[in-house]
């Protein structure tokens, strides 16, 4: 496989279950992403992870809970979600995460998440 | 804080035509600029990264200019197709904020 893979590509939840997202990339990059896409609004960043470390962390609610165990794998945890987080989740890969040697960024088609 | 505009937000052209989608930004230090699209219910795809230093960058029929200094940037699509239908969108990384910044992005329907 090549790229930006996420599994699964729909999820439907109700506001007690627990569930994970994954986003794995063969590209050998060093920073992953997750972003949060919702009907009429800008992709929102929510975390970043470099060289499997955290390095930022959007100001995103605790019911979300990001895993890096390797620079390959991203995990978003979910678990007692709102209606309203209800969107397209999108993970990310570049080959780093600051300055102008960022490069690209390349993105996964995304984990469609309904919440009951 | 950056913002990053783009302007329409939905375009409606007949097939064969050219045309451009533009992208402004307010904080003028970034260190690059990347062109996405996306089809309904998918992933981004990267279409176009330019460089701070560099002024355009192209791929087929595609053309993306950087105008760092007023802040702009535009995507030209030549002889366009039904299948160039997708919302593009441009994200500008770097600025004061050092981050990536994604626009609203334009909704494009190539008429057949």
């Amino acid at each position: 496989e090549t790229g930006v893979t996420q599994t699964p590509r729909h999820l439907v939840m109700g506001m007690t279950n627990k569930k994970s997202l994954k986003c794995e990339q063969h590209l050998g990059h060093n920073a992953m992403y997750w972003y949060k896409q919702s009907a009429k609004k800008p992709l929102e960043l929510m975390f970043v992870y470099s060289l499997e470390e955290r390095v930022e962390n959007n100001s995103v609610p605790s019911r979300f809970s990001p895993e890096c165990p390797n620079s390959s794998h991203l995990f978003l945890h979910l678990h007692t979600l709102q209606p309203e987080d209800s969107a397209l989740y999108l993970c990310a890969s570049s080959q780093g995460d600051r300055g102008p040697d960022t490069g690209e960024l390349f993105f996964g088609e995304g984990s469609r998440l309904t919440v009951l | 804080k950056q913002e990053v505009t783009q302007i329409p937000a939905a375009l409606s052209v007949p097939e064969g035509e050219n045309l451009v989608l533009n992208c402004s930004f307010t904080d003028s230090a970034i260190y690059n600029l990347q062109w996405f699209r996306q089809d309904p219910g998918k992933g981004l795809t990267s279409l176009l990264l330019i460089q701070s230093s560099q002024r355009e960058q192209t791929s087929g029929r595609l053309n993306a200019s950087l105008d760092k200094s007023s802040g702009r940037s535009t995507l030209y699509i030549a002889a366009s197709q039904p299948g160039d239908s997708a919302t593009y969108l441009c994200a500008v990384y770097g600025g004061r904020d050092d981050k990536i910044i994604f626009g609203k992005g334009t909704r494009l329907h190539i008429l057949p």
